[in-house]
């Protein structure tokens, strides 16, 4: 099984609304990723998480909140949206530390700020 | 900086026909290289990795080959069919995740495969 398994797969929120996306992996992977994709544009880094500790964060804004519960399990608490926070989210997980090191990536969820 | 390039950013081809999709990178220090394909908002779907020390992968069709020396990987599909059509991705790491590695996408070829 190589699923990476996102929810909801559609958003609609006000920019006072609080969401939250989750992600889902069985895979036995230690690194979990997000990355936000706009139309057209290639993946974008937001978080990676290395054994459920958070190892990089590039420099998101703190309305975008991260956590990651369990090893399997990442989520992304989201507050105070802009519209230009509009975009595919995508959560991607990676195989542990001396192996392969690829990446597998869910359906992402598609956010819709108003 | 590590700076990924595709060319060329769209193509289209006839049903049938064997094609090859181009990926540079600038710096030869990568972990590994991973091809992509992504369907209209869809995820991206691993299709092939190569890892530093690998010259080429096979996957039925597909065929990925890497020179880390000159930067560049290839993406060879052959005997196209219309269900190839979609985005394809490369992208390249420097280090594993626990060292800060993370990947670096280059901005795609949007495939057309006409029936």
């Amino acid at each position: 099984d190589t699923e990476v398994t996102q929810t909801p797969k559609h958003l609609v929120m006000g920019m006072t609304n609080k969401k939250s996306l989750k992600c889902e992996q069985h895979m036995g992977h230690r690194a979990m990723y997000w990355y936000k994709q706009k139309a057209k544009k290639p993946p974008e880094l937001m978080f990676v998480y290395s054994y459920e500790k958070l190892s990089i964060n590039e420099s998101v804004p703190s309305r975008f909140s991260p956590e990651c519960p369990n090893s399997s399990l990442l989520n992304l608490h989201l507050h105070a949206l802009q519209p230009e926070d509009s975009a595919l989210y995508l959560c991607a997980s990676s195989t542990p530390t001396g192996t392969s090191g690829e990446l597998f990536f869910g359906e992402g969820s598609r956010l819709t700020v108003l | 900086k590590q700076e990924v390039t595709q060319i060329p950013a769209a193509l289209s081809v006839p049903e049938g026909e064997n094609l090859v999709l181009n990926c540079s990178f600038t710096d030869s220090a990568i972990y590994n290289l991973q091809w992509f394909r992504q369907d209209p908002g869809k995820g991206l779907t691993s299709l092939l990795l190569i890892q530093s020390s690998q010259r080429e992968q096979t996957s039925g069709r597909l065929n990925a080959s890497l020179d880390k020396s000159s930067g560049r990987s290839t993406l060879y599909i052959a005997a196209s069919q219309p269900g190839d059509s979609a985005t394809y991705l490369c992208a390249v790491r420097r280090t594993i995740y626990n060292q800060g590695g993370k990947l670096i996408f280059g901005q795609g070829t949007e495939l057309s495969v006409k029936p």
